[in-house]
């Protein structure tokens, strides 16, 4: 069976804070990614990973980076937290070949006060 | 990122009905994607489609590849109260590993 896990469901932090989020698949996924959500804006994309150590940027990267040191793990990183990030963040992997299906993990609740 | 237009945005329904949504695009896609969302949960898959004309079907759930590759229906039978959630769309175009979603169909089912 399919399996993500995010660290966290509801983190609240300060403003300022450095954030580290953290996504762990069990699929042997080459591809990962980090997403965010709101509502009205739907799901939007922060950055993704097609292999270890490899990143792209997605639609919103500003004041967010990634970190893919293994393979089933994938960090997003809020260097310096503001209250514009408070949102819910979405990982989600998906292997490489035909089959393009991308699978969520439960999802990150997060609170920048 | 483009947004796929998905419609309705809501619906509220009786249980036992049938219930339809779907997502168009001015452009072309190789793959469509169905979604749900529970409150407070990630999106779970439900449907994947690969080829334009393509039926498929889940349960109570069947998913349509339009034959033009613009768009995507998803129709639900007998609807029951646990089908309560948001369901997504999402395409992918003709290359690459990046996604793109609807805004979301919000269902409602009264018992």
């Amino acid at each position: 069976d399919v399996k993500v896990t995010q660290s966290s469901r509801y983190l609240v932090k300060r403003t300022g804070e450095k954030v580290f989020l953290e996504c762990v698949q069990d699929m042997d996924h080459e591809n990962m990614f980090w997403y965010r959500q709101d509502p009205g804006l739907g799901l939007r994309l922060i950055y993704f990973s097609y292999d270890v150590k490899m990143k792209e940027k997605g639609d919103i990267p500003e004041g967010y980076s990634v970190s893919r040191e293994k393979k089933e793990r994938f960090s997003l990183i809020l260097e310096s937290a503001s209250t514009n990030q408070t949102s819910m963040y979405l990982c989600a992997s998906m292997g490489s070949g035909r089959a393009y299906e991308q699978y969520f993990g439960p999802g990150t609740r997060l609170t920048v006060t | 990122g483009q947004q796929l237009n998905q419609s309705p945005q809501s619906m509220f329904i009786q249980e036992g009905e049938d219930v339809s949504m779907n997502c168009t695009s001015s452009s072309i896609f190789n793959t469509w994607l169905w979604y749900k969302q529970d409150p407070g949960e990630g999106p779970v898959l439900l449907i994947a489609l690969y080829k334009a004309g393509e039926l498929t079907s889940n349960g109570r759930l069947t998913a349509q590849f339009g034959i033009t590759r613009k768009d995507s229906f998803l129709n639900i039978s007998a609807s029951i109260p646990s089908d309560v959630g948001i369901y997504f769309c999402a395409g992918r175009r003709t290359s690459g590993s990046r996604l793109t979603f609807g805004e979301g169909t919000q269902l409602t089912v009264n018992p």
